[in-house]
C-alpha cells in the first residue's frame, strides 16, 4: 500500500510569484486535505477535496486554490505569493467519511 | 481563535517513565481526538485517537484519556522509549473535514 505522497520536498520563490504543489492521495482514499503549518505552530486547515469537489475551506484569502483530480490526487496553488507563506505544506488524505487523516512528507516553502 | 491548546511546549522524560501530555480544547462541538506524532523533515503520524463516547483508548504502550467536562485530554505513554522523541500534536474535529490542531509538545526522552 503506497503512502501519501508529496512534490516538491523544497521549493523556494520569490514574493509576487506563483506556485503549485502536488499530492497523492494513499490507495483507496478519495478525500485530500491541505495543512500550512508555520514554524512554532500546528498545522492549519486550507481546505480539503472529496470526489474532486472543494468540501470545506479554512480561513485562507482566496489566492490560495485547489483542485482534485479523477484519480484523487491533488494540487495546491497559492497566486501573489506573500513572505508570510513561507511554511510546510502537509498534504493528508483520508477515506470517505473517515476523520482519520494520513499525511504526507509535506512540501517546504520559502519565499524571500 | 485556537480553539485545542497544548500549554507545554516540550516534556523531558527518563526511559522506561511515563511520559504524559496534555491538551485542552474549547470548543465543545469536538466529538473526535487525534494524537500524531512528527519527527524532523516528516510529516505527521497517526498515533491514537478517541471518540467523544469513550473516556479511554488503548493501542500498545499509548493510552489516550478524554474528560468531557473538563474538555481536557491526555496521552501517556508508558513505557517511554529513545524513539519516541519527538513532536506530539492533539488534534479534534467535529466533522470529517477539517483538524484543529494545537501547537505541539516536543518530547525528549533520556537514556
Amino acid at each position: 500500500e503506497t503512502g501519501v505522497t508529496q512534490s516538491p520536498t523544497h521549493l523556494i520563490k520569490t514574493r509576487g510569484q506563483q506556485v503549485t504543489l502536488r499530492c497523492s492521495s494513499q490507495s483507496g482514499h478519495n478525500t485530500v486535505s491541505w495543512y500550512q503549518q508555520a514554524l512554532g505552530q500546528g498545522p492549519q486547515f486550507i481546505f480539503q477535496y472529496y470526489r474532486e469537489e472543494e468540501n470545506g475551506r479554512g480561513n485562507f484569502p482566496p489566492r490560495f486554490s485547489g483542485l482534485q483530480f479523477p484519480n484523487y490526487s491533488s494540487e495546491l496553488n497559492v497566486n501573489a505569493l506573500e513572505l508570510d507563506d513561507s511554511a510546510l505544506y502537509l498534504c493528508a488524505s483520508s477515506l470517505e467519511a473517515q476523520e482519520t487523516q494520513y499525511f504526507g512528507p509535506g512540501t517546504r516553502l520559502l519565499v524571500l | 481563535d485556537q480553539q485545542v491548546k497544548q500549554n507545554s511546549p516540550s516534556l523531558s522524560v527518563q526511559e522506561g517513565r511515563i511520559s504524559i501530555l496534555n491538551c485542552d480544547y474549547t470548543n465543545s462541538m469536538f466529538d473526535y481526538f487525534l494524537w500524531y506524532k512528527k519527527y524532523p523533515a516528516e510529516g505527521p503520524t497517526f498515533l491514537i485517537s478517541i471518540s467523544s463516547i469513550k473516556d479511554k483508548n488503548e493501542d500498545g504502550r499509548f493510552t489516550v484519556f478524554l474528560n468531557k467536562s473538563a474538555k481536557h485530554l491526555s496521552l501517556h505513554i508508558v513505557p517511554s522509549q529513545p524513539g519516541d522523541s519527538a513532536v506530539y500534536f492533539c488534534a479534534a474535529t467535529h466533522n470529517d473535514y477539517k483538524l484543529s490542531f494545537g501547537a505541539g509538545t516536543t518530547v525528549t526522552v533520556r537514556a
